[in-house]
C-alpha cells in the first residue's frame, strides 16, 4: 500500500533554531501533500496545504515566515520550523494523496513529528 | 462551512463489548467520509472510507455507514478487543475545498 514516511520521529531543539521535518511518499507521487498540526489530546489541525512547484497554501492564523513549507518534487514536502519556541512544541504529521488516483481516494498519513523546544 | 463532530471521550469498554462512536458532519455539497485510527505515538490510519449515500464502508470488523438524511457516519463494532484501545477520528473530504477536515477525535480504552 501507499507509504508515507516522515523524518524525525521525534527532535528537540533549542529556542530560536530552525527544524526541518521531511515527508516523503515512496511508492506513489504526491502533486499535493498536507501538513497537520495536533495538540495534545486534540484533533488535527490543517496548517497548510503543500503544492509541488508552487507555493504553499496556508490556513488562516498559520505563519507563513515562521513554517516554511518547500515541495520541490512529486515525492518530497518539507516543513521548516523557523525560530522556533517553546509554544511550538507539538505534533506534525503530514498526508499526501496519490496523484493517479481519483478525486476520493483517501489521505496517506506519516507517523508524524514530536518537536520538543526548550 | 464544512465541519465534523463526534462524541466525546473516552469511551471505555471491556472486552467483547458492542462499539459505536457517534459521527455527524455539516457540508454543503457532498463530501466522502473517512474514519481514521490513530494508535499512541503514530500517525493516522484509514479505517474505512464511503464516498456516497448508503454506501457502507468496513474493515476489521468496524464498519459505518454513510446516512445523508441524518448527515451520520457512525462507527461500529460488534465485539472489541483490547488491541482496538485507539483515538478514532471522523473526517470528511469536500472536492470544493480540497481539504481533509477532522472531527476532535475519540479515545477508546478497551479493558480486558
Amino acid at each position: 500500500g501507499a507509504v508515507v514516511s516522515q523524518h524525525p520521529s521525534w527532535v528537540i531543539c533549542k529556542s530560536g533554531t530552525s527544524v526541518k521535518i521531511e515527508c516523503r511518499s515512496l511508492d506513489f507521487q504526491a502533486t499535493t501533500m498536507f501538513w497537520y498540526r495536533q495538540f495534545p489530546k486534540q484533533s488535527l489541525m490543517l496548517m497548510a496545504t503543500s503544492n509541488e512547484g508552487s507555493k504553499a497554501t496556508y490556513e488562516q492564523g498559520v505563519e507563513k515566515d515562521k513554517f516554511l513549507i518547500n515541495h520541490a518534487s512529486l515525492t518530497l514536502s518539507t516543513l521548516t520550523v523557523t525560530s522556533a519556541h517553546p509554544e511550538d512544541s507539538s505534533f506534525y504529521i503530514c498526508s499526501a494523496r496519490d496523484s493517479k488516483t481519483g478525486a476520493n481516494s483517501p489521505l496517506h498519513f506519516g507517523n508524524g513529528t514530536r518537536l520538543t523546544v526548550t | 462551512g464544512n465541519s465534523v463532530t463526534q462524541m466525546e471521550g473516552p469511551v471505555t469498554l471491556s472486552e467483547e463489548a458492542f462499539l459505536t462512536i457517534n459521527c455527524t458532519y455539516t457540508a454543503t455539497g457532498y463530501p466522502s467520509l473517512f474514519w481514521y485510527v490513530q494508535y499512541p505515538g503514530e500517525g493516522l490510519q484509514l479505517l474505512l472510507k464511503a464516498t456516497k449515500a448508503d454506501d457502507k464502508g468496513s474493515n476489521k470488523g468496524f464498519e459505518a455507514t454513510y446516512r445523508k438524511e441524518t448527515t451520520s457516519f457512525h462507527l461500529e463494532k460488534g465485539s472489541v478487543q483490547v488491541s482496538d484501545s485507539a483515538v478514532y477520528f471522523c473526517a470528511l473530504w469536500m472536492d470544493s475545498s480540497y481539504k481533509l477536515i477532522f472531527g476532535s477525535g475519540t479515545r477508546l480504552l478497551v479493558r480486558p
